[in-house]
C-alpha cells in the first residue's frame, strides 16, 4: 500500500528565513506528486504539482519542490517565508496502479513569527 | 466560478441521529472524493466515485455510506453517528488536470 511521510509535525521559523519541508512516499512506481496548504480554516487548496519532466517544480507564493526519485522524496521549500505563510503543509501522491486514490501525508503545521 | 461546495458547514448532533452532507461541483468532474481530517492524521479516504453509480471504499469506510446518481453531486450519509465520527470533513473532485479540488469543509461533532 502506498504512504505518504513528512518529516515534521510542526515548524517555526521567524520571517525571512528559509524553508524545507520534507516528504517521502513509499509507492515505487510511476506517480504524480502534490503540495496542498490549508490556511487557518480554509480548505484545502493546490500548491503545486508534479507529474513529469524538469523534478524541480514551481508553484505558486514563491514555492518550490523538488522531486528525487532515488529517494522517493519531494521536498517543498520557500527561500524567504512571510508571516502569511503560516498555515499547515500537505503532501500528497497519487500512484499509478491505484486508480484515482490520493494518499496524504499527516501534514506539518508551520509558524512564521513576525 | 469553479467551485465544490458543501452543506452544512458546522453541525452538532446526538449519537444515532442520521445526517447527510451534500457536496456538488460545478466542473462536470467525473472523479469525487471524501475525506475525514483529525489532528495528526492528516486527510484519510472515506468513499471515492469515479462516475454516476460507481462508488467505492476508501481507507475508513465504516460508519459511511455515500450515492452518487447525479454527475454533480455526492453526498455523505452517516447513518447512525458515533462520537468517533466527530471530525472535519471534506468533498473534493477531480477533472482532467489530475489534481483534486476541495470544498469548504464540513465540521461535524457527534455528542
Amino acid at each position: 500500500a502506498q504512504s505518504v511521510s513528512q518529516h515534521n509535525h510542526h515548524v517555526i521559523l521567524s520571517e525571512a528565513a528559509s524553508l524545507e519541508l520534507g516528504c517521502n512516499y513509499s509507492y515505487g512506481g510511476t506517480v504524480n506528486l502534490f503540495w496542498y496548504v490549508q490556511y487557518p480554516g480554509q480548505h484545502l487548496q493546490l500548491l503545486l504539482k508534479y507529474f513529469s519532466g524538469d523534478p524541480l517544480v514551481k508553484g505558486i507564493k514563491g514555492f518550490e519542490a523538488e522531486f528525487i526519485k532515488s529517494k522517493f522524496s519531494f521536498n517543498l521549500r520557500k527561500p524567504s517565508v512571510q508571516w502569511s505563510d503560516t498555515a499547515e503543509y500537505f503532501c500528497a501522491v497519487n500512484a499509478f496502479g491505484y486508480g484515482q486514490n490520493f494518499v496524504f501525508g499527516p501534514g506539518t503545521r508551520l509558524s512564521v513569527l513576525p | 466560478e469553479a467551485q465544490v461546495t458543501q452543506n452544512p458547514r458546522y453541525l452538532i448532533t446526538v449519537t444515532g441521529k442520521k445526517l447527510t452532507v451534500t457536496c456538488s461541483q460545478n466542473m462536470n468532474h467525473e472523479y469525487m472524493s471524501w475525506y475525514r481530517q483529525d489532528p495528526g492524521l492528516g486527510l484519510r479516504q472515506i468513499y471515492y466515485s469515479m462516475n454516476v453509480e460507481v462508488t467505492d471504499k476508501g481507507d475508513v469506510p465504516e460508519g459511511y455510506k455515500v450515492s452518487r446518481k447525479e454527475k454533480r453531486n455526492f453526498p455523505l450519509i452517516l447513518e447512525s453517528p458515533s462520537p468517533n465520527q466527530t471530525s472535519l470533513y471534506f468533498c473534493a473532485s477531480r477533472g482532467g488536470r489530475r489534481e483534486l479540488f476541495f470544498g469548504e469543509g464540513s465540521r461535524l461533532t457527534v455528542l
